[in-house]
Parts: structure tokens; C-alpha cells; sequence
């Protein structure tokens, strides 16, 4: 079982609705990641916080917002979305400190969310 | 830049034959991180290995097996003896050293395994 969690497993939202993903996460990890993943396609990376702080931001548009409100706990807020945005939306975690071998750049994803944007 | 390539979109098996997943990456670091993930219907993506670039190393893992070649840029994955639970969306990834550990991973397009029964 994966030790990533997130909720809901399915969403589906309005356009106008305003709805949170959540992720939580009880390794002990420092960084903590948002994928997003249309069918038939790779992951893509949307953000990365370490430290609780947002490292990387890859130009993803203001309706998404990520929040960690501590080391444990990573929220991706929604906002206005549109139906392109429906997709698998994927939480991971890695250790975050630099580790002899490297384990410390596994990355361990969630089950994801299941959003429809209709 | 960095690239990873997985020429095989689909591959389809019979149960309990082998099948060998190939995954061809660039990068110009010296050190980075090479890493297969297996992604049931249900979503989620499970990780099944990491390998060091400085460790070519071969690994075994039960009926998994991995074949690091840094000459030829490859980190090919084979499944012995093939079952229908192996069936899933296999991703190779590479990602390149971080000081901090928090570093994006940058993904094959997939190759989607069926094992027929």
C-alpha cells in the first residue's frame, strides 16, 4: 500500500466551483510534488515544495494553487477550472536531503485524483 | 537537456512468456538517477527500481530484472515468466542529482504491457 495518500479519489466540479485536492504523508519526506497526467500521456510536473517552500513552479496557470501547510500535508486548491484540465492529478513525496546512493531522490507517488472538470 | 525514450508503445504477451521493456535516456550530467514505475489501471504509480549512474551494477528482483548499459545510454527492464497481474502502463525516468533531493523526474512516454491469459 502506498504510504502517499490523497483525497478524494474522484472529483468532479463546475466551472465556477472552487474544490481542494489533498495529500498527506507520513514518511518523514521534505519534499513533496503535484503531477498531472492526461490519459495515454507521461506525468507532468505542475509543482514542488521543499522545505515547505515552493521550489519549483512549472508555469502552471493562477487557477491551480498549491499550499503546504507543513511538512506532512500538501493541498492543491482549484479554482475556475475548464475542461481540458480534467485529469489524473498525482501527489508524491522523496526524502529531500542528500543521501549516499541517492535514495534521497525517490520519488513515491499516491494514488492520485480522478478530476472531472465539466 | 534531458530525455528518455521508450520506442515500445504497446507490447502484448502470453502469460508466462519473458518480455523485455527498453528505455533509452540522454542527459549530459555525470551523475543522475535512472527509474522504472509500474501504473495499473488504477493510477497509481508504483515504483519498482532506482539505479546511480555510477553504479551499472545488473539487479534481480524476483521475476524483475534490470540491464544498466551506460555505453549505449539504455536501462532495459525484463519480466520472466510473464502473469496477467503484470499487465500496466510501464514508465522509465530519469532525474538528475539535487542537492536539496527535491528534483523533477522526467519521464518516458510509457509502454502499456497486456499479458494475455
Amino acid at each position: 500500500d502506498t504510504e502517499v495518500t490523497q483525497t478524494p479519489k474522484h472529483l468532479v466540479m463546475g466551472m465556477t466551483n472552487k474544490k481542494s485536492l489533498k495529500c498527506e504523508q507520513h514518511m518523514g519526506h521534505r519534499a513533496m510534488y503535484w503531477y498531472k497526467q492526461k490519459a495515454k500521456k507521461p506525468p507532468e510536473l505542475m509543482f514542488v515544495y521543499s522545505y515547505e517552500k515552493l521550489s519549483i513552479n512549472e508555469s502552471v496557470p493562477s487557477r491551480f494553487s498549491p499550499e503546504c501547510p507543513n511538512s506532512s500535508l500538501l493541498n492543491l486548491h482549484l479554482h475556475a477550472l475548464q475542461p481540458e484540465d480534467s485529469a489524473l492529478y498525482l501527489c508524491a513525496s522523496s526524502p529531500g536531503t542528500q543521501t549516499l546512493g541517492g535514495s534521497g531522490n525517490t520519488i513515491y507517488f499516491g494514488e492520485g485524483s480522478w478530476l472531472t472538470v465539466v | 537537456a534531458q530525455k528518455v525514450t521508450q520506442a515500445q508503445t504497446e507490447i502484448s504477451v502470453v502469460e508466462k512468456e519473458d518480455v523485455t521493456l527498453d528505455c533509452v535516456y540522454e542527459t549530459r550530467d555525470t551523475t543522475y538517477y535512472l527509474f522504472w514505475y509500474k501504473q495499473p489501471p488504477s493510477g497509481e504509480l508504483v515504483f519498482l527500481i532506482r539505479r546511480n549512474s555510477f553504479d551499472e551494477q545488473n539487479e534481480i528482483s524476483g521475476r524483475y530484472s534490470w540491464n544498466f548499459q551506460k555505453s549505449t545510454s539504455s536501462f532495459n527492464f525484463t519480466i520472466t515468466a510473464s502473469q496477467v497481474v503484470d499487465s500496466a502502463v510501464y514508465f522509465c525516468a530519469l532525474s538528475e542529482a539535487s542537492r536539496t533531493g527535491a528534483n523533477n523526474l522526467f519521464f518516458g512516454t510509457g509502454t502499456r504491457l497486456t499479458v494475455i491469459p
